[in-house]
């Protein structure tokens, strides 16, 4: 079973435009991390979070964790069309080990 | 340094057949884990090894199986191939395990490209 829900699963915005993604996950974690992944292939690593940090940044890319709420986000800003891609959170316990529990994932396309 | 690398890329097989499947993690990396993608089912945890030991397992039928070599590389085999094993396979590979020192919650996990695995 899936850990996270993501929410939309689908987005589609104008470049330039800021892209956001919730993602929702069911038990307490140790950290979140959210991926990239270009039409089928391999994942790429945008940002870990940890679950006692609230906020973290990377370039454009935005992540928010609220551990009362069992949620996060990420906010794409000034997007491109090379972002369009789909984005996943996945997260992690302690007594997984690093096993990753994935979202469903959302399909943003970005619009030339 | 180089990334995750996997092979083969794509493969094709027909039902009943085994496949196996390799993983080189990033050069220092000692923690492999697999994933299986699939439209239905999403992304997947297969099992995670360390050191040469299987951590941890996901659900999945004992027809999948894996080992992990002194040098970190992984393989992950499936024997008796049947039509539901079509899917994207992930290797993942991070650098300590939680037990290892510094780190208390967990390390980030970089990916490979996958091979795309199709049963007919």
């Amino acid at each position: 079973s899936q850990q996270g829900e993501e929410d939309p699963q689908a987005l589609s915005i104008q470049e330039g435009e800021n892209a956001t993604m919730n993602c929702s996950y069911k038990t307490s974690i140790n950290n979140l991390q959210w991926y990239r992944q270009n039409s089928g292939r391999g994942l790429v690593h945008l940002i870990l979070i940890r679950s006692n940090e609230r906020e973290k940044h990377s370039g454009r890319l935005r992540v928010t964790l609220d551990t009362s709420k069992k949620s996060s986000s990420l906010l794409i800003t000034a997007s491109r069309a090379a972002d369009t891609a789909s984005y996943f959170c996945a997260t992690g316990i302690k007594a997984a080990g690093n096993k990753l529990t994935f979202g469903g994932g959302t399909r943003v396309l970005v619009k030339p | 340094k180089a990334g995750v690398t996997q092979t083969p890329r794509y493969l094709i097989k027909t039902r009943g057949q085994q496949v196996t499947l390799s993983c080189s993690p990033i050069s220092g990396h000692r923690s492999v884990s697999w994933y299986q993608q699939t439209p239905g089912q999403g992304l997947q945890f297969l099992f995670e090894y360390f050191s040469e030991t299987q951590r941890n397992k996901g659900n999945f039928p004992g027809r999948f199986s894996g080992r992990q070599f002194s040098n970190s590389r992984s393989e992950m085999n499936v024997s008796t191939l049947e039509l539901g094993d079509s899917a994207l396979y992930l290797c993942a590979s991070s650098a300590r395990g939680w037990l290892e020192g510094g780190t208390t919650q967990g390390d980030t996990q970089y990916f490979g490209p996958g091979t795309r695995l199709t049963v007919l």
